[in-house]
């Protein structure tokens, strides 16, 4: 399978833990983006890595959220002191910079629950 | 700040039906506009892009077209089938001067239902 892999699919933890997702994108894929989903509604945008570094993260990225992409490949989201509102689908997508616009391709998704 | 607004929330159609979904944001400087397929509790899968110069694109029974001056775009997909049935989103990337990221903004989407 070639395509973007996120592991685990579930989790499920209790509030105050924390947690780690990690996320492999498609070979060659220079930029890796981080979104969460909540029930009925569209992805948000969490943070964006080109190859290595970390360009942009969203306001919605507390400080108890970190991410990481230390070789520019897989990249780890963790989320420090889980709270209940942390619960939803974290998905991960990666695009190939090709000077134009181009594709994300997504993941399956993490699907956090905090109890 | 970008808006992106779908409509419906939900539409149910009898198989073989032509539909048409709508999409609309707020602020014309974007990239592109691409629409994605999200079954239940999957990831998303993109089904087309437009680019900010286009106009449409098409990919076997679907369309996609793009009004950016006035913040619309449509998917068609004609003579529906009970496996398009789905949660169909509308995503642009904002055109950022201060160096693009092509983040992408998301609407709510639209859950579709064919009936057999």
């Amino acid at each position: 399978d070639t395509g973007v892999s996120q592991d685990p699919r579930h989790k499920i933890t209790k509030r105050g833990q924390n947690v780690t997702f990690r996320c492999d994108p498609i070979s060659e894929h220079n930029r890796l983006y981080w979104y969460r989903q909540t029930l009925g509604q569209g992805p948000e945008f969490l943070t964006y890595f080109q190859n290595e570094a970390q360009l942009e993260k969203s306001r919605l990225l507390s400080d108890r959220f970190s991410a990481e992409r230390p070789k520019g490949s897989f990249s780890t989201l963790e989320i420090q002191r889980t709270e209940q509102g942390d619960s939803a689908m974290y998905l991960c997508a990666s695009s190939l910079d090709t000077g134009r616009t181009d594709t994300q391709y997504f993941g399956p998704g993490t699907r956090l629950t905090v109890l | 700040k970008q808006e992106v607004t779908q409509i419906p929330a939900a539409l149910s159609v009898p198989e073989g039906e032509n539909l048409v979904l709508n999409c609309s944001f707020t602020d014309s400087a974007i990239y592109n506009l691409q629409w994605f397929r999200q079954d239940p509790g999957k990831g998303l899968t993109s089904l087309l892009l437009i680019q900010s110069s286009q106009r449409e694109q098409t990919s076997g029974r679907l369309n996609a077209s793009l009004d950016k001056s006035s913040g619309r775009s449509t998917l068609y997909i004609a003579a529906s089938q009970p496996g398009d049935s789905a949660t169909y989103l509308c995503a642009v990337s904002p055109r950022n001067y201060g160096g693009a990221t092509n983040k992408l903004i998301f609407g709510t989407g639209t859950l579709l239902a064919v009936q057999p």
